[in-house]
């Protein structure tokens, strides 16, 4: 079975931190992915890589970076953390870049940011 | 651009009732189609696809239709049990700039009382 772990599932920051998601996937998957869930709106993607050090802006990338350095990890960056990013963030990873891949998530990190 | 459209919840239902939930969506070339349940407090999980017109895809005793004349994906089960309560998100995937990418809905809560 395909494991996506992310490195916290509850998560409390204050205005202006820095704040890191770590994602790792153990199945050697290509692609790999950041949503952020918010009630209402579904799932909105925030960034994605298909390859290591590769990355391409999603839907929604303001005030967010991210880093692939290895093919397992992606991580997601909040320069500064604001309280409109208070969200579910998932991550999920896909073997290839094709349109009937399936994606597979991790649990999901619920980010308050007071 | 793409978009995928269903049905607001909750949806409650008894035990053993019928359920349908409906998707629509809207896209450019030749999409596949994904339901994805989502149970308390985990990420997401595919529950089935379909790649191409026509196909039914099934997983669960759930299925869905791929209708490219109604643009539609709407997913049934006969029977719920209370342990099908969960959200469930309906999903595209086309190709977007050279990557393939995936197109969530709102999502649907489904609640079964015993």
């Amino acid at each position: 079975d395909v494991k996506v772990t992310q490195s916290s599932r509850y998560l409390v920051k204050r205005t202006g931190e820095k704040v890191f998601l770590e994602c790792v996937q153990d199945m050697d998957h290509e692609n790999m992915f950041w949503y952020r869930q918010d009630p209402g709106l579904g799932l909105r993607l925030i960034y994605f890589s298909y390859d290591v050090k590769m990355k391409e802006k999603g839907d929604i990338p303001e005030g967010y970076s991210v880093s692939r350095e290895k093919k397992e990890r992606f991580s997601l960056i909040l320069e500064s953390a604001s309280t409109n990013q208070t969200s579910m963030y998932l991550c999920a990873s896909s073997l290839f870049n094709s349109r009937a891949d399936t994606q597979y998530f991790g649990p999901g990190t619920r980010l308050t940011v007071l | 651009g793409d978009s995928v459209t269903q049905m607001e919840g909750p949806v409650t239902l008894s035990e053993e009732a019928f359920l349908t939930i409906n998707c629509t969506y809207t896209a450019t070339g030749y999409p596949s189609l994904f339901w994805y349940v989502q149970y308390p407090g985990e990420g997401l999980q595919l529950l089935l696809k379909a790649t191409k017109a026509d196909d039914k895809g099934s997983n669960k005793g759930f299925e869905a239709t791929y209708r490219k004349e109604t643009t539609s994906f709407h997913l049934e089960k006969g029977s719920v049990q209370v342990s099908d309560s969960a959200v469930y998100f309906c999903a595209l995937s086309a190709s977007s700039g050279g990557y393939q990418k995936v197109t969530f809905g709102t999502g649907t809560k489904l609640q079964v009382i015993p």
